[in-house]
């Protein structure tokens, strides 16, 4: 079993649409979690961190996270074709040894 | 957020030769650096971690010899891939994180081409 799973997509919503991304993951020790976005080519661009559970919001972009599930997501509201990237979670223990990420979901914003 | 140069951004070389790939954190100091691999349409791939002052930790499967890591300085860390083959041929980026730790952060690639 993978530390972190996360559903490939691709993802296709219209614009406007609300997104929600989603992971899950095994390890009860993950604090800390990360949601990146990765255009083409590109590095990935950190987003949102949260630590430990609740809720997180910064414009249209809003991270949960619920460690009784291990269960993460983001939600994009009113989303926009400049959207469209690869969006990645990660998370990390306490100790910060290594980060584990998900494989990424495509998400694709139509005009 | 804290920003990680890498350099260059694409590189294309023959085949034998070897190409070095710069990391640097220009706004703090990274303790801890790492190097990943990707591959098109793959998530991140993660080849070593390197620590300020310490030989690099390599992941199963890839070759210490091929990928010189050296982290000589809380702000740089050097890739170099030798004797380069089209196997080789990659998308490498780079990440970062404080003495904090809690937070990474990435440069934004360097895509290689081996002909």
């Amino acid at each position: 079993q993978k530390e972190v799973e996360q559903d490939p997509g691709p993802l296709s919503v219209p614009e406007g649409a609300i997104v929600s991304l989603n992971c899950t993951y095994s390890n009860s020790a993950f604090q800390y979690f990360m949601w990146y976005r990765q255009y083409s080519r590109k590095g990935p661009e950190l987003l949102m961190y949260t630590y430990s559970s609740g809720n997180k919001e910064d414009g249209r972009f809003t991270a949960q996270v619920d460690k009784s599930s291990k269960y993460i997501s983001l939600f994009i509201r009113d989303s926009q074709p400049s959207d469209s990237a690869t969006y990645l979670c990660a998370m990390s223990a306490r100790n910060f040894n290594k980060f584990y990420f998900g494989s990424g979901t495509k998400l694709n914003v139509k005009p | 957020g804290a920003v990680v140069s890498q350099h260059p951004s694409w590189v294309i070389c023959k085949s034998g030769t070897s190409v070095k790939i710069e990391c640097r954190s220009l706004d703090f100091q990274a303790t801890t650096m790492f190097w990943y691999r990707q591959f098109p349409k793959q998530s991140l791939m993660l080849m070593a971690t390197s620590n300020e002052g310490s030989k690099a930790t390599y992941e199963q499967g890839v070759e210490k010899d091929k990928f010189l890591i050296n982290h000589a300085s809380l702000t740089l860390s050097t890739l170099t891939v030798t004797s380069a083959h089209p196997e080789d041929s990659s998308f490498y980026i780079c990440s970062a994180r404080g003495e904090v730790g809690e937070k990474l952060f990435f440069g934004s690639g360097t895509q290689l081409s081996v002909l």
